[in-house]
């Protein structure tokens, strides 16, 4: 199944540098998502958006910049971050922007680990 | 505020053993829609089953089946005759509609199939 890919599969950074997450839904959705599961917390839902636009900050920290520059793409740019980062950053993409009725499809995740 | 509880943190089984998950959900929403989802070892979430707040049908798919039941506020989710396939982390969520297309998860229920 290759319907949301994710790259890179696993990623090391030390907290002054700069990376991004990628993420591509080939579903023709028009809602994407970016999730982080850690190891000790349920899985916490972090950006939403709907047709392009960003419609939920889950109170993310600034350090997370996402980036969606259209329905199938959808970016996270990760800069100085903390070992407490570190975790499994899963991207989901759904039909019907906005409602709740659609499940999500979800893609491998980016295995992130902050040195 | 919605909330997923999955009590079972983990659960081991013998091969053929039947085995149930439990969810319990809360919202002040009359319209919602409750979802299982399965992530094997690999990372990705895998979609099982979505019910909606007016179905209280309770449904059966191969070996999988589900008994929602609001006056508790449950949604559970039984594999019948499990495999060791069927070893994985498998996650409860609910949206609301008033919420759109947020959902929350339940911490998850390690199963474990021994064989």
């Amino acid at each position: 199944e290759t319907g949301v890919t994710q790259t890179p599969r696993h990623l090391v950074m030390g907290m002054t540098n700069k990376k991004s997450l990628k993420c591509e839904q080939h579903l023709g959705h028009n809602a994407m998502y970016w999730y982080k599961q850690s190891a000790k917390k349920p899985l916490e839902l972090m950006f939403v958006y709907n047709f392009k636009e960003q419609t939920e900050n889950n109170s993310v920290p600034s350090r997370f910049s996402p980036e969606c520059p259209n329905s199938s793409h959808l970016f996270l740019h990760l800069h100085t971050l903390q070992p407490e980062d570190s975790a499994l950053y899963l991207c989901a993409s759904s039909q019907g922007a906005g409602q709740a009725y659609n499940e999500q499809y979800f893609g491998p995740g980016t295995r992130l680990t902050v040195t | 505020a919605q909330k997923v509880t999955q009590a079972q943190t983990e659960i081991s089984v013998v091969e053929k053993e039947d085995v149930t998950l439990d969810c319990v959900y809360e919202t002040r929403d009359t319209t919602y829609y409750l979802f299982w989802y399965k992530q094997p070892p690999s990372g990705e979430l895998v979609f099982l089953i979505r019910r909606n707040s007016f179905d209280e049908q309770n449904e059966i798919s191969g070996r999988y089946s589900w008994n929602f039941q609001k006056s508790t506020s449950s949604f559970n989710f039984t594999i019948t005759a499990s495999q060791v396939v069927d070893s994985a982390v498998y996650f409860c969520a609910l949206s609301e509609a008033m919420n759109g297309n947020k959902l929350v998860f339940g911490a998850g229920t390690i199963l474990r199939v021994k064989s």
